[in-house]
């Protein structure tokens, strides 16, 4: 079945240091690719999505590009703020269907 | 009020206690979700109503039971709930997927239930 596995954390990094959050994926057809973040004591909110392959979503600084050939989807930003803190979810929309896959989410650190 | 709501924040029940979850959505969705988070486990997707119908019904205990009288609002009622079913519920809401396309969910910020 369709599946998402993404880096165990927690990941701590230094402010201004360079982020990578790796994540694959498997899955049957053309998927879209979501990667939502959980602020501390909040629901998860949507970060940046891609819907085909190629495609590189973007918000906030982060970014992330839909690799269909390694089956990848990770999510990058060049300079971390103490801010952005929280767990990431790695996502896998189910063409068409109900079901998202999360992945179990990894937890990001910045120290100041 | 905009987004998705829930109420209340925190809930502390004992095990022989009925409460109920509520959500609600501003987003004009027609598919409203129930999702529990425990701490390390992955999310864990409890039921889904599309169009105020039950379509997804993932193996849950019937001491959870959910409710949508409408597209905007959803329950969780819960009763003899056991210590393990503490945990951070969080309700969600998206356009229909039924039309082909993988719409993202948009996420309340959850009730923190202690049960004791």
């Amino acid at each position: 079945g369709d599946s998402v596995t993404q880096m165990e954390g927690p990941v701590t990094l230094s402010e201004e240091a360079f982020l990578t959050i790796n994540c694959t994926y498997t899955a049957t057809g053309y998927p879209s690719l979501f990667w939502y973040v959980q602020y501390p004591g909040e629901g998860l909110q949507l970060l940046l999505k891609a819907t085909k392959a190629d495609d590189k979503g973007s918000n906030k600084g982060f970014e992330a590009t839909y690799r269909k050939e390694t089956t990848s989807f990770h999510l990058e930003k060049g300079s971390v703020q103490v801010s952005d803190s929280a767990v990431y979810f790695c996502a896998l929309g189910n063409t068409g269907g109900f079901k998202t896959i999360f992945g179990a989410g990894t937890r990001l650190f910045v120290k100041a | 009020e905009t987004g998705v709501t829930q109420t209340p924040r925190h809930l502390v029940m004992g095990m022989t206690n009925k409460k109920s979850l509520k959500c609600e959505q501003h987003l004009g969705h027609n598919a409203m979700y129930w999702y529990k988070q425990s701490a390390k486990k992955p999310l864990e997707l409890m039921f889904v109503y599309s169009l105020e119908e039950r379509v997804e019904n993932n193996s849950v205990p019937s001491r959870f039971s959910p409710e949508c009288p409408n597209s905007s609002h959803l329950f969780l009622h819960l009763h003899t709930l056991q210590p393990e079913d503490s945990a951070l519920y969080l309700c969600a809401s998206s356009q229909d997927p039924l039309r082909g396309r993988d719409y993202e969910q948009y996420f309340g910020p959850g009730t923190r239930l202690t049960v004791t």
